[in-house]
């Protein structure tokens, strides 16, 4: 068990750039979660997946936001057309997942976004 | 609308002494209330979490108390370290026949242990 990873920690892009950001869970957790933690804040829910399929999506998640996770494995979060208020801590979680056998939520380090 | 508030927004406590952290929720669906420890640089870890057929939870130095009828429930850590310096997230989510729902997370306590 290496625990949740995310790619790249830091990401420094231009405005009107696109990035993309990349978790790999805890390999046998089912469900996969990203949240966005700006400076002083807890962490905000945007969107998860159970396997492969995104199941709930937040009012944060505009539509130059968007995530997959194919083959239910690593999921990607890419931004489109970033601005300066897309700077955040993009945080990615990982749960386990079978009826009401729930298992707690285990988070990335995250990858620190900076828009200039 | 935020639905889970916390105070205070910052700690100081000397080497030894208590640290309380307290939070009350709104929904009462919320049935599952985790405590997060987060230092600088690195995601929140999960420091101990109580369901509400609980009105307390010990786990070494940090306890969960809890209150259901005033929908609050804090965070007491005993015999403060200066290791514990780190900002502590509450939360809660509720559950949907059996499945967890997602965690609505408080805007954090910033503790800091004097030695």
């Amino acid at each position: 068990d290496t625990g949740v990873s995310q790619d790249p920690r830091h990401k420094i892009t231009k405005r009107g750039q696109n990035v993309t950001f990349r978790c790999d869970p805890i390999s046998e957790h089912n469900r996969l979660y990203w949240y966005r933690q700006t400076l002083g804040q807890g962490p905000e829910f945007l969107t998860y997946f159970q396997n492969e399929a995104q199941l709930e999506k937040s009012r944060l998640l505009s539509d130059r936001f968007s995530a997959e996770r194919p083959k239910g494995s690593f999921s990607t979060l890419e931004i489109q057309r970033t601005e300066q208020g897309d700077s955040a801590m993009y945080l990615c979680a990982s749960s386990f997942e079978i009826g009401s056998n729930n298992s707690p939520l285990h988070f990335g380090n995250g990858t620190r976004l900076t828009v200039t | 609308q935020q639905q889970v508030k916390q105070s205070p927004q910052s700690l100081i406590v000397q080497k030894g002494g208590i640290s309380i952290i307290n939070c009350a929720y709104e929904n009462t669906a919320f049935d599952y209330f985790p405590w997060y420890q987060q230092f600088p640089g690195k995601g929140p870890a999960l420091l101990i979490a109580i369901r509400p057929d609980v009105s307390e939870k010990k786990e070494g130095r940090f306890t969960i108390s809890f209150n259901k009828s005033a929908k609050q429930f804090s965070l007491h850590i005993m015999d403060s370290q200066p290791g514990d310096s780190a900002t502590y997230f509450c939360a809660a989510s509720p559950t949907y026949g059996g499945s967890q729902g997602n965690l609505i997370f408080g805007k954090g306590t910033k503790l800091s242990v004097k030695p």
